[in-house]
């Protein structure tokens, strides 16, 4: 069960796009379209933005969207803005009921 | 609305275990899976294991086994989670999570979170 890989920060500037990667195995990521994503700031619970790969929660902003190739998933924040200031990690089912997080990246809005 | 209720920090020495509780309202409790993710200061979420409060089936990760328990108690819609043995790098903020169900495997739902000191 190694987490998944993700870089550690990422930055853009506002109205700008960023993608955060995360790369896991065909033991997970590559398996499952079963990737989710977390928004986190500072010392408050996740939120969760993504499901499914690709799909938003009611109430998520359209800004976020997430896509899947291999064992690579990509979470993209288009139009940045300053609220999107916070930490971002992925999620994987891994099979036989037990999943695996990536190590998370911080995203910076210069 | 959905609501995970944590208990409040707690301050352990090494070699101890720590009891938390996860009183949810809200939704049909037995309904969908609940994880237990813990995050070291500074650190990334750590996903610990999982329980189905309706059968009580557990699934805990490798690194935990032997150290973590997970229960449930229908009646109250809680679900604890035990950790043993103690040790300082078990200091963490330990966050319950709901399943946002129907076959999704995404956390839709979190507690507020619980702080586990470990010091002498």
């Amino acid at each position: 069960q190694s987490a998944l890989t993700q870089p550690a920060s990422v930055s853009g500037s506002p109205g700008q796009s960023i993608t955060i990667s995360c790369t896991g195995t065909s033991s997970d990521v590559g398996t499952y379209n079963l990737v989710s994503w977390y928004q986190q700031y500072s010392g408050k619970a996740p939120k969760l933005i993504i499901y499914e790969d690709n799909k938003r929660p009611s109430g998520v902003s359209s800004r976020f969207s997430g896509s899947k190739s291999g064992n690579t998933a990509s979470l993209t924040i288009s139009g940045l803005q300053a609220e999107d200031e916070a930490d971002y990690y992925c999620y994987s089912y891994a099979g036989r009921r037990t999943w695996v997080f990536g190590g998370g990246t911080k995203l910076t809005v210069l | 609305q959905v609501q995970l209720l944590q208990s409040g920090a707690e301050v352990k020495k090494p070699g101890a275990s720590v009891k938390l509780s996860c009183k949810t309202s809200g939704y049909i409790f037995t309904s969908y899976y609940l994880t237990w993710v813990r995050q070291a200061a500074g650190r990334g979420l750590e996903w610990m294991g999982v329980i189905h409060p309706n059968t009580g089936d557990t699934t805990y990760a490798q690194r935990f086994q032997g150290r973590v328990t997970m229960t449930r108690d229908t009646a109250s819609s809680t679900v604890y989670m035990e950790l043993s043995n103690l040790g300082s790098d078990d200091t963490a903020v330990y966050f319950c999570a709901k399943d946002k169900g129907s076959g999704t495997f995404s956390l839709d739902s979190w507690g507020q979170g619980t702080l586990v000191t470990v010091s002498s």
